[in-house]
């Protein structure tokens, strides 16, 4: 079992271009979280989903969406990139909405220009 | 709101010797709180949570409601355990993680 995949591993982009960032969650999972890691800092909350719904949001503007596939893979879309932009951005997955056990992704590293 | 403080960003600590790393937090309601670890090239992994009162790699933690910490300790601290660890707090459900600012972990020889 690989675990959380995420793609790419690492990117550069453009101010005020768009990103597509793309997770798979660990065999049996279906609940899907994703987290933003500035340099120094612990990984912030942006949202999770489940059964292909946003089930809560953390404190990220609307440039920042989502979308879970009936496969329960996840992606993360950012929209209108801004240089504060820049950080890890992690997948975590689990099974079920209420209980622990996240299993977190190795990141995608997303550089803004 | 919810929010988890690692005071320390940086401990090194000689082998063998006793280690603690500190984490206080702020939660109205009931908290979960969780220690996890990221090793070097490794991805974040968890290292133990509080409903368990577990003992994961010779580590414990202790929920204190009444001073609101979930100090990670071990008793004699071994090479293996440098790393960065990060304190969270999980909200009802734990549908969202409140993560500190980490620790990074050093173990002198």
């Amino acid at each position: 079992d690989a675990g959380v995949t995420q793609s790419p591993t690492h990117l550069i982009k453009t101010r005020g271009q768009q990103v597509t960032l793309r997770c798979s969650p660990k065999s049996g999972h279906d609940t899907v979280s994703w987290y933003q890691q500035a340099l120094g800092q612990g990984p912030q909350f942006i949202f999770q989903y489940y059964e292909e719904e946003e089930r809560q949001r953390g404190n990220f503007p609307d440039r920042f969406s989502g979308h879970q596939f009936p496969n329960y893979s996840s992606e993360l879309n950012v929209n209108a990139l801004l240089l504060g932009d820049s950080a890890l951005y992690l997948c975590a997955s689990r099974q079920g909405v209420v209980g622990y056990g996240y299993t977190f992704g190795s990141g995608t590293r997303l550089t803004v220009v | 709101a919810q929010r988890v403080t690692q005071p320390e960003k940086l401990l090194s600590v000689f082998k063998g010797a006793p280690v603690e790393l500190k984490c206080n937090y702020s939660y109205s309601g009931s908290p979960e709180l969780f220690w996890y670890v990221q090793y070097s090239r490794q991805r974040l992994q968890l290292l133990l949570r509080h409903i368990s009162r577990e003992s994961i790699k010779g580590f414990t933690a202790d929920l204190n409601k009444g001073e609101t910490s979930f100090h990670l300790k071990k008793p004699f601290a071994q090479e293996e355990d440098s790393a960065m660890y990060y304190c969270a707090l999980g909200d009802f459900g734990n549908e969202k993680l409140t993560f500190g600012t980490g620790t990074r972990l050093t173990i002198i020889p």
